[in-house]
């Protein structure tokens, strides 16, 4: 049981190009989102999703978009990568009988863009 | 929307000492809070967490009551270690589909 699988753990990007975050999950949970994390700022969430084929923005989903295709996975698309989007991402997921017990984390991608 | 206000950090302490780190939140409904702690290069792990009005949450000596009245949910812990350096996170779930976390607080403790 591999709980939340996020890929890759480091990643350099250079300004302009783009590039997918994948978050994966094996609990068959329905719930899953996707967080930033930068100094000071706390974890911000960026998108998140109640199932296959339903999205839906956070706080700062500017630069990002998202799909769900199935229940397992849950990329994180940046179309241009800029700056401003050096990061830790976290990608969590739970399911509606089990929110209020918790959520699942990913171990994290460590984004730079230079 | 939904959102949550931590005390700022960080927050220096001595082995042994007493630990409050003070957390309100604002959402619709009723929520379930939580603490989530990260430890130095480490990812996320839940402290503790509490489900409904009057609630506590305990776990290694961690400690916080959902305070409806108030809208708080503070940390607390008699006795820290300097094993409980790490930054802690409050949390709410939105909705029940995703999390609002606070800013989070710094803790150092030194021997």
């Amino acid at each position: 049981n591999a709980g939340v699988t996020q890929t890759p753990k480091f990643q350099v990007l250079k300004t302009g190009q783009s590039m997918t975050l994948q978050c994966a999950q094996d609990m068959n949970h329905e719930y899953m989102s996707w967080y930033r994390q930068d100094p000071g700022m706390g974890l911000r969430l960026i998108h998140y999703s109640v199932g296959a084929g339903i999205t839906d923005q956070g706080e700062v989903p500017n630069g990002y978009n998202v799909s769900r295709s199935t229940t397992e996975d849950f990329p994180l698309r940046l179309l241009s990568a800029a700056p401003s989007q050096t990061s830790v991402y976290f990608c969590a997921s739970s399911s509606p009988g089990r929110t209020n017990y918790g959520y699942t984390f990913g171990s994290g991608t460590r984004l730079t863009v230079v | 929307g939904d959102s949550v206000t931590q005390m700022e950090g960080p927050v220096t302490l001595s082995e042994e000492a007493f630990l409050t780190i003070n957390c309100t939140y604002t959402a619709t409904g009723y929520p379930s809070l939580f603490w989530y702690v990260q430890y130095p290069g480490e990812g996320l792990q839940l402290l503790l967490k509490a489900t409904k009005a009057d609630d506590k949450g305990s776990n290694k000596g961690f400690e916080a009551t959902y305070r409806k009245e108030t809208t708080s949910f503070h940390l607390e812990k008699g006795s820290v270690q300097v094993s409980d350096s790490a930054v802690y996170f409050c949390a709410t779930n939105q909705a029940g589909t995703a999390l609002i976390f606070g800013k989070g607080t710094t803790l150092s403790v030194s021997s």
